[in-house]
C-alpha cells in the first residue's frame, strides 16, 4: 500500500524558533498533499493544500506567513512553523492522495509530528 | 458551511459487546470515507462508500451509506481490545477535493 513518511515524529523547540516538518510519499507521486492539525482528543482540521509546482492553498484562519508550505517535488512537501509560540503546540499530520484530490481517493497519512513549543 | 457530525463522542463497551458510531452530513456527499486512529497514532483508511444505500463488510466491521447519501454508520460486532481507537468519518467538501472530518468517536473496550 501507499506509504507516507513524515519527519520528525516529535520536536521540542523554544518560543520564537522555526521548525520544519517534512512529508514524503515513498512509493507514489503526490501532486497534492494535505496538512492537518489535531489538538488532543479533537478531530483533524485541514490547514492547507500543498500543490506541487504552485502555491499552497490555505484554509480560512490559517496564517500563510506563519505556516510556510513548500511542495518541492512530486514526493516531498514541507511545512515550516515560523516563530513558533506555545499555542502552536499540536500534532501536525500530512497526507497524500494518489490522485490530484482526495475527492474519490483515500488519504494516506504520515505518522504525524508532535510539536511542543516551550 | 458544510459540516460532518459524529455521535457519540465516546463509547465504553465490554469486550464482546457491539459498537456503532453514526455520521451525519449537512450536505449530500458523493462518497464517505472511514478512518481509524489508534491512540498516539495517525489515521488509517478503512473504507470508502460511494453508492446510495451501500453496505460493505470487513470481518466484524459493517459500514453503511444512507439512501440520501447524507449519513453513514460503522458497526462493530463483538468488539475486541484491538478495536480501541478513534473512528472518523470524512466526506468531500463539494468539488474542492478536500476531506471534511467528523469529530470522531473514541472507542474504549474493557477486557
Amino acid at each position: 500500500g501507499a506509504v507516507v513518511s513524515q519527519h520528525p515524529s516529535w520536536v521540542i523547540c523554544k518560543s520564537g524558533t522555526s521548525v520544519k516538518i517534512e512529508c514524503r510519499s515513498l512509493d507514489f507521486q503526490a501532486t497534492t498533499m494535505f496538512w492537518y492539525r489535531q489538538f488532543p482528543k479533537q478531530s483533524l482540521m485541514l490547514m492547507a493544500t500543498s500543490n506541487e509546482g504552485s502555491k499552497a492553498t490555505y484554509e480560512q484562519g490559517v496564517e500563510k506567513d506563519k505556516f510556510l508550505i513548500n511542495h518541492a517535488s512530486l514526493t516531498l512537501s514541507t511545512l515550516t512553523v515560523t516563530s513558533a509560540h506555545p499555542e502552536d503546540s499540536s500534532f501536525y499530520i500530512c497526507s497524500a492522495s494518489r490522485t490530484a484530490s482526495s475527492y474519490n481517493s483515500p488519504l494516506h497519512f504520515g505518522n504525524g509530528t508532535r510539536l511542543t513549543v516551550t | 458551511g458544510q459540516q460532518v457530525m459524529q455521535i457519540p463522542q465516546y463509547q465504553h463497551v465490554q469486550e464482546g459487546e457491539d459498537f456503532t458510531t453514526y455520521c451525519n452530513s449537512s450536505t449530500t456527499l458523493s462518497n464517505i470515507q472511514w478512518y481509524k486512529q489508534r491512540p498516539g497514532g495517525h489515521p488509517v483508511f478503512l473504507i470508502q462508500l460511494v453508492k446510495s444505500g451501500e453496505v460493505k463488510k470487513q470481518k466484524r466491521l459493517t459500514f453503511q451509506f444512507g439512501e440520501a447519501k447524507k449519513n453513514s454508520s460503522l458497526h462493530i460486532t463483538a468488539t475486541q481490545t484491538t478495536d480501541v481507537g478513534t473512528y472518523f468519518c470524512a466526506g468531500p467538501q463539494g468539488n474542492t477535493g478536500k476531506l471534511i472530518f467528523g469529530q470522531g468517536t473514541t472507542l474504549q473496550v474493557k477486557p
